[in-house]
């Protein structure tokens, strides 16, 4: 059971466009949503999060949104470029349990 | 390198093998959190430890096993190892018990041959 959904396995970018990640869940007590990068050989680094009670949290030239009702998130960097590209995870949790579940993962690419 | 040190890098062990993963948390963190990462999984959640005590479980097999020590360093046991246990092992920790954005180790690679 994928409480966390990232569909999208993979994407390719030109650098300084936008690149817009999307997450999915299906946990309505899910309240606190949080974003990772992670460089192969490496963990993954906490990027950027975001509180149930606010739409968007920006942070620089990362920006996450939150359509609570749409059961969506979305993380926006603007604008890519190639030190952006590895792998992103969308994490979510439920009140004060500190687990996180995280999705599968979606490759960026941003090319030069 | 992110403060969190986790040894050893690589694993490599047969079938039926006990093999004992070690996770060091930045100093400070009282919280510690070990998650597996299979193939073209996302992180899963196995156990969480704080100030020593286990605090919360996830999906972890009985053939798995953790405790924290009171230096705050803390040990993932795998037993009875088979195939399907090859993976990263990434440990993280934390300040306070909470969901705030912990920071990972680099993971011990594990694979059962």
């Amino acid at each position: 059971d994928q409480q966390v959904k990232q569909n999208s396995p993979s994407l390719s970018v030109q650098e300084g466009r936008i690149s817009i990640l999307n997450c999915d869940y299906t946990n309505s007590m899910f309240d606190y949503f949080l974003w990772y990068k992670k460089y192969p050989a490496e963990g993954p680094t906490f990027l950027i999060s975001i509180s149930s009670i606010k739409d968007k949290n920006e942070d620089g030239r990362f920006t996450v949104f939150l359509n609570k009702s749409a059961k969506h998130l979305s993380l926006h960097i603007v604008p890519s470029q190639p030190g952006d590209s590895a792998v992103y995870f969308c994490a979510a949790s439920a009140g004060a349990n500190s687990k996180l579940t995280f999705g599968k993962g979606i490759t960026l690419s941003v090319r030069p | 390198d992110s403060g969190v040190t986790q040894t050893p890098k690589h694993l490599i062990t047969a079938t039926g093998q006990r093999v004992t993963l070690r996770c060091s948390p930045r100093s400070g963190d009282l919280s510690v959190y070990w998650y597996q990462q299979s193939l073209d999984q996302g992180l899963q959640f196995l156990i969480q430890y704080y100030n020593g005590e286990e605090r919360a479980k996830g999906n972890i097999l009985e053939r798995f096993s953790a405790q924290q020590f009171p230096d705050l360093h803390s040990e993932l046991n795998l037993s009875s190892l088979e195939l399907g246990d090859s993976a990263l092992y990434f440990c993280a920790s934390s300040v306070v018990d909470g969901p705030y954005g912990y920071t990972f180790g680099s993971g011990t690679r594990l694979t059962v041959v």
